[in-house]
């Protein structure tokens, strides 16, 4: 069991660039979750698939915004067009059904 | 209304004494379960410990306990003999009953931050 593994740890990019994160679940965990992080405050849920079915998305998951997870394995978070307001932390979380999430360490955005 | 409120920004504690964080939280599900994490400074949030609102004792965890109040609807957590590592932010979590595929996400508190004093 390696754990949730989150590619890459930090990212700084230009506003309006694209950026693409990738994770990892731990291996046979069926349920993947993204959520956001903001400095001083808890995570907030942004989507969640079952298997390859993306079966929630928060409404704070605006149309700049697309997770795929294709074979039902690793999953990516694309933000297009990218704002200052996304500067956040994004973390990556696995279930095995409704067994407590596991986190990944994150990957820390920065819009400059 | 916020539905997971961790009224302590900040608290400290003297190392080998036990220390409560507070949570209380607010669901007008019958089934749902309460969830703690400690984040370190480094990032990663670290599964502590699970109350399900069925279950009829409270949840241990080595020296994690969890005080489940349920008509108080508060789940605070106790950490016994507290250590230097355990400094970190601890965040409060429910899980609400899930209904066609939904509600399998976490909502959390703003956290408490704990730091331990040698």
């Amino acid at each position: 069991d390696t754990g949730v593994s989150q590619n890459p740890r930090h990212k700084i990019t230009k506003r309006g660039q694209n950026v693409t994160f990738r994770c990892d679940p731990i291996s046979e965990h069926n349920r993947l979750y993204w959520y956001r992080q903001t400095l001083g405050q808890g995570p907030e849920f942004l989507t969640y698939f079952q298997n390859e079915a993306q079966l929630e998305k928060s409404r704070l998951l605006s149309d700049r915004f697309s997770a795929e997870r294709p074979k039902g394995s690793f999953s990516t978070l694309e933000i297009q067009r990218t704002e200052q307001g996304d500067s956040a932390m994004y973390l990556c979380a696995s279930s095995h059904m409704n067994q407590p999430q596991h986190f990944g360490d994150g990957t820390r955005l920065s819009i400059l | 209304a916020q539905k997971i409120t961790q009224t302590q920004p900040g608290m400290f504690v003297q190392e080998k004494e036990a220390v409560t964080l507070d949570c209380t939280y607010d669901t007008s599900d019958p089934s749902y379960g309460l969830f703690w994490y400690k984040q370190p400074s480094s990032g990663e949030m670290i599964f502590l410990i699970y109350q399900g609102s069925y279950d009829q004792q409270n949840a241990t965890e080595g020296r994690y306990s969890l005080n489940f109040q349920k008509a108080r609807k508060s789940a605070n957590l106790v950490i016994s003999a507290s250590q230097l590592g355990d400094s970190a932010m601890y965040f409060c979590a429910m899980r609400e009953a899930p209904t066609n595929n939904a509600g399998n996400m976490l909502t959390f508190g703003g956290g408490t931050r704990l730091m331990v004093k040698p």
